[in-house]
This record gives structure tokens, C-alpha cells and sequence, in this order.
């Protein structure tokens, strides 16, 4: 079983639709990423938290808004999505930012925007 | 900027082989590597981690070098099943941010 757990498995939303995937950690982790993984292809980064606070963002279009509301938890609001944005998502976290501090994934969320 | 390669991008073998999975990069300036089992539709699940002053771990069926200076890294698979039919990535962490370059991974297909 994965300590990072992601909510929902499967998401099928319209392009006018808003909807947010959630994630969620106790391992007492102070990062947290958002990585998109296209049908086989490697996962890219997105977004990385640091102690709440967002620390990168990897030019990732406006329709997706990140949220860190507690060092637990870690939130994806999408807005506006376009049909190419379907994809899988995934939540990491680690210990700490930096250090090489390795990183624990959850399972994702399927993505699909009709 | 850093580059990870894994070749070649697909394998087939019989049930009970051992085999070897190849990764290199590009930059040895990294603090670790981890090589990474992913099944279909699923998210990652960490098999090792390796860190850069290491040159191996072991863990059951599974061990995974590090060499550094060259650029390599194997994971060696012992006995393989067909439950070890997966994607496997491995992922270089270059420290200053955590961030993660990964190949394209392997995809194992192991035959009964």
C-alpha cells in the first residue's frame, strides 16, 4: 500500500468543467509535487511545495492551480482544461526540498477531459 | 542540463531468466539515483535507492549498482517472474531541489 494516497482513481471531466484532485501524506513529509505523465512517457514535474509554501513551477499553464492548504495535505484545482491535458497525475512527497531527499509517489489520478 | 537513457525501451524473456536493466546519464553530479517499478495505469513504486557514495543495494530478488563516473547504473533481476512485468525507470536526483530527471524506462514483459 502507498503512503501517498490519491483522490479520485479516475476523473472525466468537460472542458467547461472545474474539479480538483487531492493528496494526502502522514509520513510527516514538508514537500510535496505534482508530476503529469503522458501514455508512455516519463513523468514531469509540475509543481513542488516546500514547507507549504510554493517553490517551483514548471511554466505550467494558468487553468491548473495548486494548493497547499496543510503539510498534509496537497490539492489540484483545473479549470478550462484542454483535451491534450488528459493524462495521468501524480502526487509525491518527501522528507525535505532538496538534499536528495527521495521521493515517495502515490498511484495517480487518470485524468480525462472530453 | 542532464540526460537519462534507458535501453532498449522493451524486453521480452522466459520465466526464469536473470536480466539486467541498463540506465545511464549524462551529468555525474548527482547526490542519488532510484530506479522506480511502474504497472500499467498505475503510479511508481520505489525498488532502490542508491546513493551517490554507494555502489550497490540489494533488496530480495532485486540489486542496483551505481557507477558513478561513468554514468551507469544496472538493475539486476534474479530469477524473474511474470509478476515482474512492468515499466521500470530509473531516476537520477541532482539534490539542489529534488528534482527527479527519469528515463523513458523499460518496459518487461516476462513469459510463462
Amino acid at each position: 500500500d502507498t503512503e501517498v494516497t490519491q483522490t479520485p482513481k479516475h476523473l472525466v471531466m468537460g472542458m467547461t468543467n472545474k474539479k480538483s484532485l487531492k493528496c494526502e501524506q502522514h509520513m510527516g513529509h514538508r514537500a510535496m509535487y505534482w508530476y503529469k505523465q503522458k501514455a508512455k512517457k516519463p513523468p514531469e514535474l509540475m509543481f513542488v511545495y516546500s514547507y507549504e509554501k510554493l517553490s517551483i513551477n514548471e511554466s505550467v499553464p494558468s487553468r491548473f492551480s495548486p494548493e497547499c492548504p496543510n503539510s498534509s495535505l496537497l490539492n489540484l484545482h483545473l479549470h478550462a482544461l484542454q483535451p491534450e491535458d488528459s493524462a495521468l497525475y501524480l502526487c509525491a512527497s518527501s522528507r525535505v526540498w532538496g538534499l536528495g531527499s527521495p521521493l515517495h509517489f502515490g498511484n495517480g489520478t487518470r485524468l480525462t477531459v472530453t | 542540463k542532464q540526460e537519462v537513457t534507458q535501453i532498449p525501451a522493451a524486453l521480452s524473456v522466459p520465466e526464469g531468466e536473470n536480466l539486467v536493466l541498463n540506465c545511464s546519464f549524462t551529468d555525474s553530479a548527482i547526490y542519488n539515483l532510484q530506479w522506480f517499478r511502474q504497472d500499467p495505469g498505475k503510479g511508481l513504486t520505489s525498488l532502490l535507492l542508491i546513493q551517490s557514495s554507494q555502489r550497490e543495494q540489494t533488496s530480495g530478488r532485486l540489486n542496483a549498482s551505481l557507477d558513478k563516473s561513468s554514468g551507469r547504473s544496472t538493475l539486476y533481476i534474479a530469477a524473474s517472474q511474470p509478476g515482474d512485468s512492468a515499466t521500470y525507470l530509473c531516476a537520477v536526483n541532482e539534490g539542489a531541489n529534488s528534482k527527479l530527471t527519469f528515463g523513458k524506462g523499460i518496459t518487461l514483459s516476462v513469459r510463462p
